[in-house]
C-alpha cells in the first residue's frame, strides 16, 4: 500500500473551513483515499472515501487532484467538536489486502 | 442496533500472565481486525482476520495470538504479558470489499505491571 505525507498540526478558527492536506504521490491506480478521525481517546471514526472523484458527504469533502498524488479533506464549518487527529490512508481494492495501515495523522486543534 | 463491543475498559495484569481481551460484533462482518495505539506510534496493526477460521497477522504480531471460531468475535491474547505490551487496543470490524469503511470499537487500555 503507498505511504502518505501529512502535517503533523493545523490549527483553525471555529467556524471556518478545515483544509487537511494529504500527499500520496506513489498511489496506484486501483488504490482508494480513506479519512479517518480519532477523536482523543476513542476509537477511530470513519469520514470519507474516493478513488478519482470529489466525494462529499454530510460530514465532509473530499477533493483528490487530477493526478491523484494528493488529496484535501474538508471540514466546511468547523467546530471544537471537530478537534481531532485525521488519518489519511490509501489501501488496494480487494479482500486479501483489506486492510488499514495508520500512519501518525493531522492534530487538528479548532479554536474559539 | 448492530455494535461492537470491547471488554475488558480497563485491565491491569502482571507481567508473565496470560491476558485475553475481547472483541464482540453484532454486524455479522466477515473482517476483524485489532490495533494497539502508543503515544508516538500511532494504530499499529496486530492481527486481523477474513471469516471464521482464518487469523493473519499484522505489523507487530509478536506476543499475541487470535482465534476466529465465529463471525462475531475476535479475542485477543497475550501469551505472556510484557510491559512493553501497555497500551490501549482497538478492535475493528468491516464487511467485506472495498466501499466500506471501519466500525472501531471504544478501546481496552492494558497496563502491564
Amino acid at each position: 500500500d503507498a505511504k502518505t505525507t501529512q502535517p503533523p498540526s493545523m490549527d483553525c478558527a471555529e467556524g471556518r473551513a478545515a483544509n487537511l492536506p494529504c500527499n500520496h504521490s506513489t498511489i496506484s491506480g486501483n488504490e482508494y483515499v480513506y479519512w479517518y478521525r480519532q477523536i482523543h481517546s476513542q476509537g477511530p471514526q470513519y469520514i470519507i472515501h474516493g478513488l478519482k472523484n470529489n466525494e462529499t458527504n454530510e460530514m465532509a469533502s473530499l477533493i483528490i487532484t487530477e493526478d491523484r498524488k494528493s488529496s484535501t479533506l474538508i471540514l466546511p464549518h468547523a467546530t471544537l467538536r471537530d478537534t481531532a487527529v485525521y488519518y489519511c490512508i490509501v489501501r488496494v481494492y480487494g479482500g486479501a489486502t483489506n486492510k488499514l495501515i495508520f500512519g501518525t495523522g493531522t492534530l487538528l486543534a479548532v479554536q474559539p | 442496533d448492530a455494535e461492537i463491543t470491547q471488554s475488558p475498559r480497563h485491565k491491569i495484569t502482571e507481567t508473565g500472565r496470560q491476558v485475553t481481551l475481547a472483541c464482540h460484533q453484532t454486524w455479522n462482518h466477515n473482517n476483524m481486525f485489532w490495533y494497539r495505539q502508543d503515544l508516538g506510534h500511532g494504530l499499529r496493526l496486530i492481527h486481523y482476520s477474513y471469516g471464521v477460521q482464518d487469523t493473519n497477522k499484522g505489523e507487530v504480531s509478536d506476543g499475541y495470538s487470535v482465534s476466529r471460531s465465529n463471525t462475531e468475535d475476535l479475542p485477543l491474547t497475550l501469551e505472556s504479558a510484557a510491559s512493553s505490551q501497555t497500551s490501549v487496543y482497538f478492535c475493528a470490524s468491516s464487511p467485506p470489499g472495498q466501499d466500506y469503511g471501519y466500525t472501531f470499537g471504544s478501546g481496552t487500555r492494558l497496563t502491564v505491571v
